[in-house]
């Protein structure tokens, strides 16, 4: 059960896009379709904002978008805006009933 | 409208117990698949246990195993987490989390955690 690997950091300017890593093993990412994205702001709970790679909840703009290749799954975050500031988290199924998190990675909108 | 409240906990020694509490509403409880995961100051986010709807499928991270219980009561819409022989590294704000239905436990919902603080 080690952590998945995500940049501690990224950043962007408003309107551009930025894509973030989650490089994990073929026992969690690269073994299901099931990697979920979170976002996280200061204080507040975490909210889901992509799930099995690609699928987006109800009311999540479509400038969040998810895909995977081999052990690595990526957020690609168009159109950045301020409010997309915050920590965002990957997770996989790793069998059993069991997750994994990412390590987070700070998205700072410069 | 779907909220979780956990409650239950607080400041505990070393070696000592605790049982955090989530209770669930807007939902039908008994249908959805729960988790812990806990969140250390200023640290990332870790999973710490999982429930299936009928109790029948129980998992937990290495970190906690053997010490940490996860249970539920579809009957008071509420689950649970005891914690025995905590150590200070257990010291993180605890969320409850729902399963979404979709495959691999997407977390839909989740509460605002409690915090649990293992000092002597």
């Amino acid at each position: 059960q080690s952590a998945l690997t995500q940049p501690p950091s990224a950043s962007g300017s408003p309107g551009q896009s930025i894509t973030i890593s989650c490089t994990g093993t073929s026992s969690d990412v690269g073994g299901y379709n099931y990697v979920s994205w979170y976002q996280q702001h200061p204080g507040k709970a975490p909210k889901l904002m992509i799930y099995e790679v690609s699928k987006r909840p109800s009311g999540v703009p479509d400038r969040f978008s998810g895909s995977k290749s081999g052990n690595t799954a990526s957020l690609t975050v168009s159109g950045l805006q301020a409010e997309d500031e915050a920590d965002y988290y990957c997770t996989s199924y790793a069998g059993s009933d069991n997750l994994v998190f990412g390590g987070g990675t700070k998205l700072t909108v410069l | 409208e779907v909220q979780l409240v956990e409650s239950g906990g607080g400041l505990v020694q070393p070696g000592r117990s605790l049982r955090l509490s989530c209770a669930a509403s807007g939902f039908t409880f008994g249908d959805y698949a729960m988790h812990w995961v806990r969140q250390a100051p200023g640290k990332g986010l870790e999973w710490v246990a999982s429930i299936s709807w009928n109790s029948g499928r129980l998992a937990y991270a290495d970190s906690v195993k053997g010490r940490f219980t996860i249970s539920r009561d579809n009957a008071k819409n509420s689950l649970y987490l005891q914690m025995n022989s905590l150590r200070p590294e257990d010291t993180a704000l605890y969320y409850c989390a729902k399963a979404s239905p979709g495959l691999g436990h997407p977390l839909d919902y989740w509460g605002q955690g409690t915090l649990v603080t293992v000092s002597s």
